[in-house]
């Protein structure tokens, strides 16, 4: 069973605040690191995939870094909004096509 | 272009009963995976497909499911079988993956199944 791990599993912040959470992933055997948007209701929406140590991913305000020698994943929200709300999950691709997700970190932006 | 289609969208149904799941994956994607969400165990795997042909099935809870994919454009996931504890939303993705690690799988909508 592989492990990966998300923090905090959620989060609250004001509407412009940024914010950053975690995924923790093995070192050993690294295909790939996956973050997807997850609205409440809707489907996992594919944000980031990272396959290079060191990579640096960013759509609009959103931007993850990776660092697969330590086995971990930085998700950054600047400045978040209301329509951030949703839960951010990281799957860790080790083998082939496989994912392995998070439990995921549940955002929450008060306006 | 459509995405990942998946239907019925709600399953309300009784103890005992069969239950069939379908997806209509993203055309030309070459992988197919299913996953069950739950509260306890989050999102996970159940089996996936490449080309049609069932990689690996040890996802699969116990032998009442059971997963085909019998064309390129078409899978069921088979409850019989149900139980209560088989309630969750179960979520059907493509890939078009062909050696490449950095493609994102494509999620449905999900199928809520509630069994009484």
């Amino acid at each position: 069973i592989l492990n990966v791990e998300q923090s905090p599993q959620s989060l609250h912040v004001q509407e412009g605040d940024s914010t950053n959470f975690t995924c923790s992933f093995p070192s050993s055997n690294f295909y790939a690191l996956h973050w997807y948007r997850w609205e409440t209701a809707k489907s996992p929406e594919a944000l980031f995939v990272m396959t290079l140590n060191g990579d640096e991913k960013k759509k609009g305000r959103i931007s993850a870094t990776l660092n697969t020698k330590e086995g971990y994943s930085y998700l950054y929200i600047k400045g978040s909004q209301p329509e951030d709300s949703a839960t951010y999950l990281c799957a860790f691709n080790n083998a082939g096509n496989m994912l392995t997700f998070g439990g995921g970190t549940r955002l929450m932006v008060k306006p | 272009d459509a995405g990942v289609i998946q239907s019925p969208r709600h399953e309300v149904t009784e103890m005992g009963q069969e239950v069939t799941l379908r997806c209509k994956p993203i055309s030309g994607h070459d992988y197919l995976f299913w996953y069950r969400q739950t509260m306890m165990r989050g999102l996970e795997l159940l089996i996936y497909f490449n080309n049609n042909v069932p990689i690996d099935d040890s996802g699969m809870p116990e032998d009442r499911f059971s997963a085909k994919m019998p064309n390129a454009s078409f899978s069921t996931l088979k409850i019989q079988p149900s139980e209560p504890r088989d309630s969750a939303v179960y979520f059907c993705a493509s890939s078009a993956y062909r050696g490449k690690v950095n493609q994102p799988q494509h999620f449905g909508d999900g199928t809520r199944l509630s069994i009484l």
